[in-house]
């Protein structure tokens, strides 16, 4: 079945660490997006990439980074810069062209501070 | 500018009766709406959208939404509620031709009593 993968499903992070979320999606999707989600606060996007080698900024970029070398994987990596990290991250993908399609989510990883 | 609104943080129903999760939205020109649908702990469910045509849209589980331009609402529907509707609803819009990225509500927690 085709789908989006995050993992790990829980991490921990310390102090002064940086740690790395992955997303694999086997779905042929070429767009792909970072979002994070707090209680209360729906979902606010980190980084999307529209094709390989390719990414923008969303509304709350700043002390995270992201790479796209493969069409399948966006990693998102939380750094020590990320004064506030805990929350639920979630990954989503989409079909690149007309944005009348709906985005297709993970199952989510939950950061939390050591 | 794009902006949505869930007016209600939770909403209660009785199993049986009929259910309503309100959403109104702000964009600049035409908009793209849609419903997903979050259980605990994992990714976001596409429920349905609007794009253009009929103003009722019919999508998954039963759920239906009514797309009303003049009051800018898209608020989500279902004749007779499950308890296994229990769950958080986030709606969310695109602004057509805009660069924006999809921009999601805050989210409407919905519990269906037995």
């Amino acid at each position: 079945d085709g789908g989006i993968t995050q993992s790990p499903k829980y991490l921990f992070r310390k102090e002064g660490q940086n740690v790395t979320l992955s997303c694999e999606q086997n779905l042929n999707h070429d767009a792909m997006y970072w979002y994070r989600q707090d209680p209360g606060q729906g979902l606010r996007l980190i980084y999307y990439s529209q094709i390989v080698n390719d990414f923008q900024k969303g509304d709350i970029a700043e002390g995270y980074s992201v790479s796209r070398e493969k069409k399948e994987s966006f990693p998102l990596t939380v750094t020590s810069a990320q004064k506030n990290p805990t929350a639920f991250y979630l990954c989503a993908s989409r079909p690149r062209g007309d944005s009348n399609q709906p985005q297709h989510f993970g199952d989510g990883t939950r950061l939390s501070i050591l | 500018a794009q902006s949505v609104a869930q007016p209600e943080d939770q909403v209660n129903v009785a199993e049986g009766n009929p259910l309503t999760v309100k959403c109104t939205y702000s964009v600049s020109g035409n908009p793209y709406l849609f419903w997903y649908v979050q259980y605990p702990n994992r990714g976001l469910q596409f429920l349905l959208k609007y794009i253009t045509g009929d103003n009722l849209v019919k999508g998954s589980y039963g759920f239906e939404a009514e797309f009303n331009k003049s009051q800018t609402s898209f608020h989500l529907k279902k004749p007779s509620a499950l308890v296994s509707d229990s769950a958080l609803y986030f709606c969310a819009v695109r602004d057509v031709g805009s660069a924006r990225q999809l921009t999601f509500g805050s989210g409407t927690q919905l519990t269906v009593l037995p």
